[in-house]
Formats: C-alpha cells, structure tokens, sequence
C-alpha cells in the first residue's frame, strides 16, 4: 500500500537555524507530494508541492526536491523564525484507476518549535 | 471568504449519543473529504466523496456515515458515539487530480465521553 513516514519529532530550534525535516514515502506508481503545515488551533494549509521527479517544490523559504531515486521529498529552510512554530505533513497522493480522486496519504506529522 | 467551513468548532458527546458534523465548500470543488487527525498518527481518511451523489470509504469508516447532500455540502455522522471516536475532524476539499492539493476546514473538536 501507499504510505508516508515522517522523522520523529518534535524537532526544537533556536532562531536562524537550518531546518530539516525528513519525508519518505512509498507508493504503486508515480504521486504528487505535498508538505502541509498546521498551525496551532488551525487546520492544515499547503505549504508547497512536487508533481514529478526531481521538482523543487518551494515557498516561504521552505523547499522540498522530490528524489525518486530515494522516495524522499524532505523538507528544508535555510533559517527559520518563531513563526515557524507548527507542525508539518508530508502528504502524497495518487491516481485511482484513471480517475484522479487526489486521495492523499499522510505522515504522522512533525512538531516545530523555535525558540527566539 | 471563500474557504471551508465546518461546524461545529466543539463538542461534547456521551457515549451513545448521535451527532452529524456539518462541512461546507464554495470553491466549486468536486471533491470532499473527513479526516480524524489523532495525536502520533497523522490524518487518516474516513470518508470521501469524489463527486456529487458518490462516496466511498477512506482507511477507517466503521462507526461513520456521509452524505454528500449537493456539490457544496458533505455531513459526517456519528451514529452511536463511542471513546474511540475522540479526536480533530477535518474535512477538506479539492479539484479532481491528484496534482492539486487540499483546502481544509478549521477543525471540530469531538469529545466522547
């Protein structure tokens, strides 16, 4: 079946620091990826998305490759802020017998907290 | 704003007791969709609904039915509360393909006590 394994948080940074979250996936065919992020008492935004191989998916100074060649799609920002603070989703999704339902499957989710 | 809105945001059941949670899109999408999102587990998917007057089941449905009313609406009932059934419920929707992704609700709040 199609799943999503996230890196076990939560993950603690102090401002300005590199953020890596780790994303491998496995799936019967050829997904999309996606990275959500949830804010606290919010619901799940996108944050960013890959379609094919080797994509890079970004936004908000976040970016995700898709590497086929290691099912992974992990999710990087150079330097985050205490607005960052949230939990994030590796998502992916597929086609269903010719029809595309856009079904997606998600990982356990990653908490982010940074510290000023 | 155009968006998802789920209502209620909060509830308390007892076990036993029935409930329906209300979804709402006005985005013109096909496709809808109830999560549970529990902590360490991520979303999994209940119930889905690819298209007006069609619905199928997601990774965990026992204890659940939809209706997919007309394009906009997609319920989700409980039909016999249960402890279990605690948990964050998200309905989304989305175009059909799978290279878009989802626009969710806020969330409603379900305790079964």
């Amino acid at each position: 079946g199609n799943s999503v394994t996230q890196m076990e948080g939560p993950v603690t940074l102090s401002e300005e620091a590199f953020l890596t979250i780790n994303c491998t996936y496995t799936a019967t065919g050829y997904p999309s990826l996606f990275w959500y992020v949830q804010y606290p008492g919010e619901g799940l935004q996108l944050l960013l998305k890959a379609t094919k191989a080797d994509d890079k998916g970004s936004n908000k100074g976040f970016e995700a490759t898709y590497r086929k060649e290691t099912t992974s799609f992990h999710l990087e920002k150079g330097s985050v802020q205490v607005s960052d603070s949230a939990v994030y989703f590796c998502a992916l999704s597929l086609t269903a017998g010719g029809t595309s339902y856009g079904k997606l499957t998600f990982g356990q989710g990653t908490i982010l907290t940074v510290h000023p | 704003n155009a968006g998802v809105t789920q209502t209620p945001k909060f509830q308390v059941l007892k076990t036993g007791q029935s409930m329906t949670l209300q979804c709402a899109q006005d985005m013109n999408h096909n496709s809808m969709y109830w999560y549970r999102q529990d902590p360490g587990m991520g979303l999994r998917l209940i119930y889905y609904s690819a298209s007006e007057g069609t619905t199928d089941k997601g990774e965990v449905p026992n204890g659940y039915n939809v209706s997919r009313l007309n394009k906009r609406e997609f319920s989700l009932r409980l039909e016999s509360a249960a402890p279990s059934q605690t948990s964050v419920y998200f309905c989304a929707s989305g175009r059909v393909g799978s290279n878009y992704g989802y626009t969710f609700g806020s969330g409603t709040r379900l305790t079964v006590v």
